[in-house]
């Protein structure tokens, strides 16, 4: 079965400095699909990034970029230039894509200290 | 966002008791999905659903059963609700060709 692991249960990070979020994960699939999903106090799931298992290159929107090692199974989220409202639960997630479950890691709580 | 509310968002209810949460969504997608969120473990699925009247289970099914009459709704029922069972639900739905999934703003359950 395919596990996420989150090995940082909380980090913190002062206000425009960068911060990277920790995930590995278990799988014996050669096609997946990877996620960080942000959850603030609102309670709302927000998905962040999503890298797909076949390409080479790492995602990046915005701010937020990943750095996935395919053969050590590790994705890596980078938060750079952060801010107050980045604070929040993040979670990694694994896929085999299309209408599969998504597998979740236990979360990283991000603290943005002021 | 793809159009998706749960119902009710927050509920208090004792033991013994049986509980009906529903998803409803507006965009058609035809796989929904029933999560339960507890501190220290994320998200875990408890139930699926890949069209109408078609159901399987997550990897917490126990004491849950689920039914989807209409594409647009998918009911998560607790038979008879445990202390076990205070939890975050969310509801999320795809489309085979989207590779996301678009999430409920949850209910907080709380079983005394």
């Amino acid at each position: 079965a395919q596990t996420v692991t989150q090995s940082q249960p909380e980090m913190s990070v002062q206000e425009a400095e960068t911060v990277t979020l920790s995930c590995t994960y278990d799988t014996s699939e050669s096609d997946y699909y990877l996620f960080w999903y942000k959850q603030p106090p609102s309670r709302q799931m927000i998905l962040v990034i999503r890298q797909e298992a076949y390409k080479q290159q790492n995602a990046t929107e915005n701010r937020f970029s990943v750095n996935f090692q395919k053969a050590a199974k590790s994705f890596s989220l980078k938060i750079s230039d952060s801010q107050l409202g980045d604070a929040a639960m993040y979670f990694c997630a694994y896929s085999t894509g299309g209408s599969e479950k998504l597998v979740f890691g236990k979360g990283t709580k991000l603290t943005v200290n002021p | 966002d793809a159009g998706i509310t749960q119902s009710p968002r927050h509920k208090v209810t004792e033991t013994g008791t049986p509980v009906t949460l529903r998803c409803h969504q507006t965009e058609n997608h035809r796989y929904m999905y029933w999560y339960r969120q507890d501190p220290g473990h994320g998200l875990r699925l408890i139930h699926y659903s890949y069209g109408v009247k078609d159901t399987d289970k997550g990897e917490v099914s126990d004491g849950y059963s689920v039914s989807r009459s209409k594409t647009e709704d998918f009911l998560l029922t607790l038979e008879s609700a445990t202390s076990s069972q205070t939890s975050v639900y969310f509801c999320a739905t795809t489309t085979a060709s989207s590779y996301e999934q678009y999430f409920g703003p949850g209910t907080r359950l709380t079983v005394t």
